[in-house]
């Protein structure tokens, strides 16, 4: 079935590092591609979405870009604020299956002053 | 607009037990999903809905049912309730294109 794989956490950084998280999907029909935050005690947040190939999406400093060749949608900000301390899911949504959408098993972030 | 309302936020059933969590939403959304989220395994996709009277099957739908009846709603039934079904449920909504609202959650325990 449609899987994603996401880098595993937790990802410790300090401010203003540099910050990378991997997702790799399974590429069945040709899926919209999001990825979502989660606070602490908090619900789920749109943070940044692609809908097609070599779409770059962007938010609050996030960005990431839908790589079809390599099935591939890597989140990256170039300087992390201690409020981005949070966990963050990549997730393909298959509109051409029901609108299914699917979660990595998400990584957790914590940015130290 | 209210966007994607969950009731309850907080429920303790007794093993056996039955009930339905709600869920509606008022932006006119095609779409529809519910999802449990337990520590260190992410959101899973329990059901899943394109529309009134259209339901499918996700990851993990055992012990769980839908309908879709309307556009707005989307309840999750629990048909006999077990301490595995401990966990957070979200639902959430969507429009082609658009991504999916995230309700605030009902956190259930099953004692």
């Amino acid at each position: 079935g449609d899987s994603v794989t996401q880098m595993e956490g937790p990802v410790t950084l300090s401010e203003e590092a540099f910050l990378t998280i991997n997702c790799t999907y399974t590429a069945t029909g040709y899926p919209s591609l999001f990825w979502y935050v989660q606070y602490p005690g908090e619900g789920l947040q749109l943070l940044l979405k692609a809908t097609k190939a070599d779409d770059k999406g962007s938010n609050k400093g996030f960005e990431a870009t839908y790589r079809k060749e390599t099935t591939s949608f890597h989140l990256e900000k170039g300087s992390v604020q201690v409020s981005d301390s949070a966990v963050y899911f990549c997730a393909p949504l298959y509109y051409n299956q029901g609108g299914k959408l699917i979660f990595g098993q998400g990584t957790e972030l914590s940015v130290k002053p | 607009n209210a966007g994607v309302t969950q009731t309850p936020k907080f429920q303790v059933l007794k093993t056996g037990q039955s009930m339905t969590l709600q869920c509606a939403q008022d932006m006119n959304h095609e779409y529809m999903s519910w999802y449990r989220q337990d520590p260190g395994m992410g959101l899973r996709l329990i059901h899943y809905s394109v529309g009134a009277g259209i339901t499918d099957q996700g990851e993990v739908p055992n012990g769980y049912n839908v309908s879709r009846s309307t556009t707005e709603d989307f309840p999750l039934r629990l048909l006999s309730a077990a301490p595995s079904q401990t966990s957070v449920y979200f639902c959430a909504s969507s429009s082609q294109g658009v991504g999916y609202t995230f309700g605030s959650g009902t956190r259930l325990t099953v004692v």
